[in-house]
């Protein structure tokens, strides 16, 4: 069976500085792997993917992600954030070779402090 | 073009009655997907549609908890006889394919069910 595991539930950081939030995933094969964004009271907004090829993702309102196999993970970056990335963030893992299912992590909050 | 919706936003219910949730997806999208969110948790899936058949059920807790998409778009979640442990966000997605690869879900805002 598939998981995640966030294991930071809350970070905080000071506008400006650079953000890397963790995620590792279990998984028999190449998994699929999302990142989400949950803002107060909104759905979730994909931020970022990765299905196969580049291990460096990019994503949108600058967001990046690298996938590391051997480390089994899929950690968000920005270099700069800005108070607007306050939001709580999920990792998730689809199986590949079909689409059901996404297994997600607990989140992370993230905090920004001007 | 228009995301998925879900109504209500807000239902509060009493122990025991029964509630409907909607979704509309995303027009043309093949597959409609049900999670729910509890307080501090992320989001666990119920439910998978291909279609307008239930391709995967394997994450509804119980019989009480049944879904359909009898046109193969709009789907409807029932929960009969509620209990306050049924009280979370219900979180609907769709995405265009559903099958043969890899796909991405698009989420709805959710209705966030209250049982008293």
């Amino acid at each position: 069976a598939q998981s995640v595991t966030q294991p930071d539930i809350h970070i905080t950081v000071s506008e400006g500085a650079s953000l890397e939030l963790r995620c590792n995933y279990s998984y028999g094969a190449t998994p699929y792997l999302f990142w989400y964004v949950q803002s107060p009271g909104q759905g979730l907004q994909l931020l970022l993917k990765y299905f196969s090829g580049d291990t460096l993702v990019q994503g949108i309102k600058g967001f990046e992600a690298e996938f590391k196999r051997s480390q089994s993970s899929f950690n968000l970056r920005k270099p700069s954030v800005h108070w607007s990335d306050a939001a709580e963030y999920f990792c998730a893992v689809g199986a590949a070779g079909t689409a059901s299912k996404l297994t997600f992590g607990t989140g992370t909050r993230l905090q920004v402090t001007l | 073009g228009a995301g998925v919706s879900q109504t209500p936003s807000n239902k509060v219910t009493e122990k025991g009655k029964y509630v409907e949730l909607r979704c509309d997806p995303i027009s043309g999208h093949t597959a409609l997907y049900w999670y729910r969110q509890s307080l501090g948790q992320g989001p666990e899936f119920l439910i998978y549609f291909q279609g307008t058949g239930a391709a995967d059920d394997s994450g509804l807790p119980n019989d009480r908890f049944f879904a359909v998409r009898p046109e193969g778009s709009v789907s409807t979640l029932k929960i009969q006889r509620t209990e306050r442990g049924d009280s979370a966000v219900y979180l609907c997605a769709s995405s265009p394919r559903g099958s043969g690869g890899p796909d991405t879900q698009y989420f709805g805002p959710g209705t966030r069910l209250t049982v008293l």
